[in-house]
C-alpha cells in the first residue's frame, strides 16, 4: 500500500525554536516529494523534492530529500506564532497521476 | 496567478439528499482532484480527473461520482448525501511541475 507517514503528529515549541518535522514515504514510482502548510483553510504549496540532497530554501525553512532511505524533513528555525499550522507531506507517484498524503503535523509556536 | 474556486465554502444537507460540489480552475490544468480531509486521517482522495470526460478513482469513492464535462470544470456529487460524508472537500489541480493548487474548501455538513 502506499503510504506517506508524518512525525511527530502534534509538537509546541515556543518562539524563537528551531523545528524539524519528518517525512517517509513508501510509494510506487517516486516523482517527487511535497511539502504544504495549511492554516485555516486550503494548503499552500512550499517545496516540491525530486532530488536527493539538495536542499531547498524559503526564508526561514528548508527542506531536503533522502530518496536512499526514503525520508525527507522540514526544518523552520527561529520560529514564529505564524508558523503555527498543519505541515503536510506528499508524494507524487505512478508516474505523476496519483498522490498520497500524510496525516500532517500539527505545529503550535507560543509567543 | 493559478485560480481555483469551489462553489460553496458551507453547506448543510440532510441524509438522502443530492449534493453537487463544484470546482472550477482558470489555469487550463489537465489533471484535477477531489479530497476530503477529516481530523486524524488526512487528505484522502476521492476521485481525480487527467482530461475531460475521463475519472479514475481515489482511494475512497464509494458514495461519490464525479463529472468533468469541461475542462475547467470538476463536480462531485453525493448521490445520497450521508452523515459519514460530514467533512471538509477540497478540490485541486496539478500544474505541469507537479505542483497542486487547492480550492478554500467546501465545509459540508449532513443532518
Amino acid at each position: 500500500e502506499d503510504k506517506v507517514v508524518q512525525s511527530p503528529l502534534s509538537l509546541v515549541v515556543h518562539e524563537g525554536d528551531t523545528v524539524t518535522l519528518n517525512c517517509s514515504y513508501e510509494v510506487t514510482n517516486f516523482r517527487s516529494l511535497l511539502w504544504y502548510k495549511q492554516e485555516k483553510k486550503a494548503p499552500t504549496f512550499l517545496f516540491m523534492l525530486t532530488s536527493s540532497g539538495i536542499e531547498k530554501k524559503s526564508g526561514r525553512l528548508s527542506s531536503i530529500l533522502d530518496k536512499k532511505e526514503l525520508f525527507s524533513i522540514l526544518n523552520i528555525t527561529a520560529t514564529q506564532t505564524g508558523d503555527s499550522a498543519i505541515y503536510l507531506c506528499a508524494s507524487n507517484y505512478n508516474y505523476g497521476q496519483n498522490f498520497v498524503f500524510g496525516p500532517g503535523t500539527r505545529l503550535s509556536v507560543l509567543p | 496567478d493559478v485560480k481555483v474556486t469551489q462553489s460553496s465554502r458551507y453547506l448543510v444537507k440532510r441524509t438522502g439528499e443530492k449534493v453537487f460540489l463544484e470546482c472550477v480552475q482558470d489555469m487550463d490544468h489537465e489533471n484535477m482532484f477531489w479530497y476530503r480531509q477529516d481530523p486524524g486521517l488526512g487528505l484522502r482522495l476521492i476521485y481525480f480527473s487527467y482530461d475531460v470526460k475521463m475519472k479514475e478513482k481515489g482511494d475512497i469513492p464509494e458514495g461519490y461520482s464525479v463529472s468533468r464535462e469541461k475542462k475547467e470544470r470538476f463536480s462531485l456529487i453525493l448521490e445520497s448525501a450521508s452523515t459519514n460524508q460530514t467533512s471538509m472537500y477540497l478540490c485541486a489541480t496539478l500544474g505541469g511541475t507537479d505542483e497542486q493548487y487547492f480550492g478554500p474548501g467546501t465545509r459540508l455538513t449532513v443532518t
